[in-house]
């Protein structure tokens, strides 16, 4: 199976500065078929279920702000939140879909410094 | 829109069997292209994808727990059933059911998870 590992496990930020989350896989999940990279970024609150905000590694599901973006290609992919807002406190996941047995990374606690 | 729901038992004994249902709207399981998983997330702990089940009946199964698991589909009902037997302490975690829905791309779907569940607690405890 495919080892996604992200990084740091929890950061704190000031409201409205940004935060940044790493996310790497052990394999390349770039595929030739697709052109794509097949990665999900997912959002997850106290007692939630997570939400998807990003697929296709940097592509923002409808009804997400654009304060979130995804980038990067292969092994290594990075989440952004460009200006931290109270409601962003949660636990983000990245998930690579790109074998048929779907991994999921450890989670990022972000929280408010 | 699309909704999902699961129920099932809160808790169950140690070595019985779990059954849990998620019952959804908003799409079908017999339109090409769409999916539905299970995963579930221990206490504090981090997500573990379990299964699935295709639009074509096709289905996959975690490579650590494929014989303990199974999981079927009853199109009529708009419900997906997942059974996980011999249940330990270990298997005590939230179960979420999600769809998955799938992009063609050279006459292949690729899938990804875009709504979850809002899950079920399940304690295997004696």
């Amino acid at each position: 199976d495919i080892v996604m590992t992200q990084s740091p496990d929890s950061l704190a930020v000031s409201l409205g500065e940004r935060a940044t989350i790493n996310c790497k896989s052990s394999q390349s999940i770039l595929s030739s078929s697709t052109n794509k990279n097949h990665l999900g970024w997912y959002q997850q609150k106290p007692g939630q279920p997570p939400k998807l905000l990003i697929y296709w590694a940097s592509t923002r599901e409808s009804g997400v702000p654009d304060r979130f973006s995804g980038s990067g290609s292969g092994t290594d992919f990075t989440l952004t939140i460009t200006s931290l807002q109270a409601e962003d406190v949660a636990v983000y996941y990245c998930q690579q879909y790109y074998t048929t047995f779907w991994t999921f990374g450890q989670g990022t606690k972000v929280e408010i410094k | 829109q699309v909704t999902l729901k699961e129920s099932g038992p809160a808790l169950v004994e140690p070595t019985q069997t779990l059954t849990l249902i998620c019952t959804f709207s908003g799409f079908s399981l017999n339109t090409q292209g769409m999916r539905v998983t299970w995963i579930r997330q221990p206490p504090g702990k981090a997500l573990e994808w379990l299964a699935r089940i295709d639009w074509d009946d096709t289905k996959l199964y975690s490579t650590s727990l494929k014989t303990r698991l199974t999981i079927s589909k009853d199109t009529s009902r708009n419900q997906v059933v997942f059974t996980m037997t011999n249940m330990d302490p270990l298997d005590t975690a939230t179960y979420f059911c999600a769809r998955a829905r799938g992009e063609l791309t050279l006459n292949n779907y690729y899938y990804y998870i875009d709504v979850w569940g809002r899950g079920t607690t399940v304690t295997v405890s004696s």
